[in-house]
């Protein structure tokens, strides 16, 4: 499967844990961003890079979401501290800067329920 | 910033018949606009988009028009099939930026 891919699928954490979850793009692309989608909801950004850098971070939900892209390849969205309203699914979408930039293609997601 | 509005939240059909779903943006930088498909359980899937340099696409079934004065844009699949029963989402954002920010979706069910 050449497509974004997204691990675990599914994250079942007790309420003040640290959860880390990964994105892996499509190999040639350079842009790689991070939603969360809650029920009935579109996605709503939170943040993207290109390669390794971090362009826009101010719509991470609060201090205790970070996220990094080390070597431009794979990228990891922890949550600290984890809360209820945590719950969501979280999903990774990629796409390549040079070519029609702006198509990007969504993984599976990663499903978080915080009890 | 950028509000995507989309209606309507739900729509019914029967096999053979014609289904737009609706956006209005209110950003007017906004220049490019996909829609996107998500089955349930399933990812976001693209399946037509536009960019403000035209007023309509097409892509067998799918179609999608743009009024830029108006800031709207609509998606109009025509002799829908079961298989065409999903939620539908379309997004905004001004090309380069990266940022979609997305309407709440309309789930879209084909009756056979």
């Amino acid at each position: 499967d050449t497509g974004v891919s997204q691990d675990p699928r599914h994250k079942i954490t007790k309420r003040g844990q640290n959860v880390t979850f990964r994105c892996d793009p499509i190999s040639e692309h350079n842009r790689l961003y991070w939603y969360r989608q809650t029920l009935g909801q579109g996605p709503e950004f939170l943040t993207y890079f290109q390669n390794e850098a971090q362009l826009e971070k101010s719509r991470l939900l609060s201090d205790r979401f970070s996220a990094e892209r080390p070597k431009g390849s794979f990228s990891t969205l922890e949550i600290q501290r984890t809360e209820q309203g945590d719950s969501a699914m979280y999903l990774c979408a990629s796409s390549h800067r040079e070519g029609p930039s702006d198509e990007q293609y969504f993984g599976p997601g990663t499903r978080l329920t915080v009890t | 910033g950028e509000n995507v509005e989309q209606h309507p939240s739900t729509l019914s059909v029967q096999e053979g018949d014609s289904a737009v779903i609706k956006c209005t943006y209110s950003d007017s930088a906004s220049n490019y606009f996909p829609w996107y498909k998500q089955e349930l359980g399933k990812r976001p899937q693209l399946i037509i988009d536009i960019r403000s340099n035209v007023g309509e696409k097409k892509d067998q079934r799918i179609a999608v028009t743009l009024n830029k004065t108006a800031k709207h844009f609509s998606l109009h699949i025509t002799e829908t099939q079961p298989e065409d029963s999903a939620v539908y989402f379309c997004a905004a954002s001004i090309a380069g930026y990266s940022t979609l920010t997305f309407g709440k979706g309309t789930m879209l069910l084909v009756s056979p």
